[in-house]
């Protein structure tokens, strides 16, 4: 079964600066995608950002990008010019490329709480 | 933009009370889902349906039963409601496509209390 850690259960960072989480996973497979997903207070969860792990390039959405490294699997989120608004918690996610079975849904870290300070 | 609608914001229930919980979603999604988020544990899948009348079992179905008998309508049940119930359970759906990179849509959740 595959996992998904994120070792930073909480990350503070100043207004404007550039914050980086991290996420590492385990699988065995070699087509796979990858997910950050943010819940902000409102509880609906947000797609940010997803990767496919077939694809070298690493995904960007704007002030959000990714350093997808396949061979150490880590798959980590780097949010430039934080805004107060990017304060939630953050879950990195994968999905198998060819779900089947009971592995159909994603599998989601433990989250990280991102604290933005005025 | 898809909406995926769950009936109940907060609930609260005693022990051993059958409890549903209902998920609506309007964009003919194949698959719906649901999760239950704990503090440490982030979110757990319980139970998927990928069609009418279909389910699959997720990582902690124990406990918990759950019926799909409109595309539009995916239902949790808890037969008999216990402490270790409580939790926030969030609902979504996705269009269908297994071999995509899909995104999941996602409900705002119910925060459930069993006393």
């Amino acid at each position: 079964a595959q996992t998904v850690t994120q070792s930073q259960p909480e990350m503070s960072v100043q207004e404007a600066e550039t914050v980086t989480l991290s996420c590492t996973y385990d699988t065995s497979e070699s087509d796979y995608y990858l997910f950050w997903y943010k819940q902000p207070p409102s509880r609906q969860m947000i797609l940010v950002i997803r990767q496919e792990a077939y694809k070298q390039q690493n995904a960007t959405e704007n002030r959000f990008s990714v350093n997808f490294q396949k061979a150490a699997k880590s798959f980590s989120l780097k949010i430039s010019d934080s805004q107060l608004g990017d304060a939630a918690m953050y879950f990195c996610a994968y999905r198998s490329r060819y779900s089947g079975g009971g592995a159909d849904g994603l599998t989601f870290g433990k989250g990280t709480h991102l604290i933005i300070q005025p | 933009d898809v909406k995926v609608t769950q009936s109940s914001r907060y609930l609260v229930k005693r022990t051993g009370e059958k409890v549903f919980l209902e998920c609506v979603q309007d964009m003919d999604h194949e698959n719906m889902f649901w999760y239950r988020q704990d503090p440490g544990l982030g979110l757990r899948l319980i139970y998927f349906s990928y069609d009418v009348k279909m389910k699959e079992k997720g990582d902690i179905p124990e406990g918990y039963s759950v019926s799909r008998e409109k595309k539009e309508r995916f239902s949790l049940i808890l037969e008999s409601a216990s402490t270790n119930q409580t939790s926030m359970y969030l609902c979504a759906s996705s269009l269908g496509d297994r071999t995509t990179n899909e995104k999941l849509f996602f409900g705002s959740g119910t925060q459930l209390s069993v006393l």
